[in-house]
């Protein structure tokens, strides 16, 4: 069955860091993978895509993914985090054979002054 | 262009009782998703709808019970609330499939006592 893994439950990260948040994903020649971010009390807004073509993906409020099919990975990166960036984030993999979509467990980001 | 609409918003039950939670968007959109979140495990999907006319089982769909009602409309019930029932549930639509991004409502906080 596919799955969607993000090893890290909590980062914590300090204001103007880097981040990298991960996602692995398993089963699926060509996945289709998203990553979205929930804010407390809030539902879900897309990031970013990755469908095909290039392996890194520009998305909103400055983030960026890369998928590296050799790994199985698509890991959301961001050279400098805010503190509104505090928040969930979930990786989502869909498969357009069965019309599914699964999400990863979420990782809380947390962001120091 | 409301989007995706979820009623109630909160809902408080007692084990036995059954409630259904509505669902509709206004995008036209083919599929149709029926997730669950609880802390520390992500979203997991209880139902989905590919298209009109179909539903599939998720990852934890049981004691639940879904309708397509239309294009529009995806209807979750619970014929017998029990505690472990207790969460927050999301509903969502894409385009098509597993190909496409999703749109997700607010949410319905159901507690079941």
């Amino acid at each position: 069955a596919q799955s969607v893994t993000q090893p890290d439950i909590h980062i914590t990260v300090s204001e103007g860091a880097s981040l990298e948040l991960r996602c692995n994903y398993s089963y699926g020649a060509t996945p289709y993978l998203f990553w979205y971010v929930q804010s407390p009390g809030q539902g879900l807004q897309l990031l970013l895509k990755y469908f095909s073509g290039d392996t890194l993906v520009q998305g909103i409020k400055g983030f960026e993914a890369e998928f590296k099919r050799s790994q199985s990975s698509f890991n959301l990166r961001k050279p400098s985090v805010h503190w509104s960036d505090a928040a969930e984030y979930f990786c989502e993999k869909g498969s357009s054979n069965t019309g599914k979509l699964i999400f990863g467990q979420g990782t809380t980001l947390q962001v120091k002054p | 262009n409301a989007g995706v609409t979820q009623t109630p918003k909160f809902q408080v039950l007692k084990t036995g009782q059954s409630m259904t939670l509505q669902c509709a968007q206004d995008m036209n959109h083919n599929s149709m998703y029926w997730y669950r979140q609880d802390p520390g495990m992500g979203l997991r999907l209880i139902y989905y709808s590919a298209s009109e006319g179909t539903t599939d089982k998720g990852e934890v769909p049981n004691g639940y019970n879904v309708s397509r009602l239309n294009k529009r409309e995806f209807s979750l019930r619970l014929e017998s609330a029990a505690p472990s029932q207790t969460s927050v549930y999301f509903c969502a639509s894409s385009e098509a499939g597993g190909r496409n991004e999703q749109f997700f409502g607010p949410g319905t906080r159901l507690t079941v006592l």
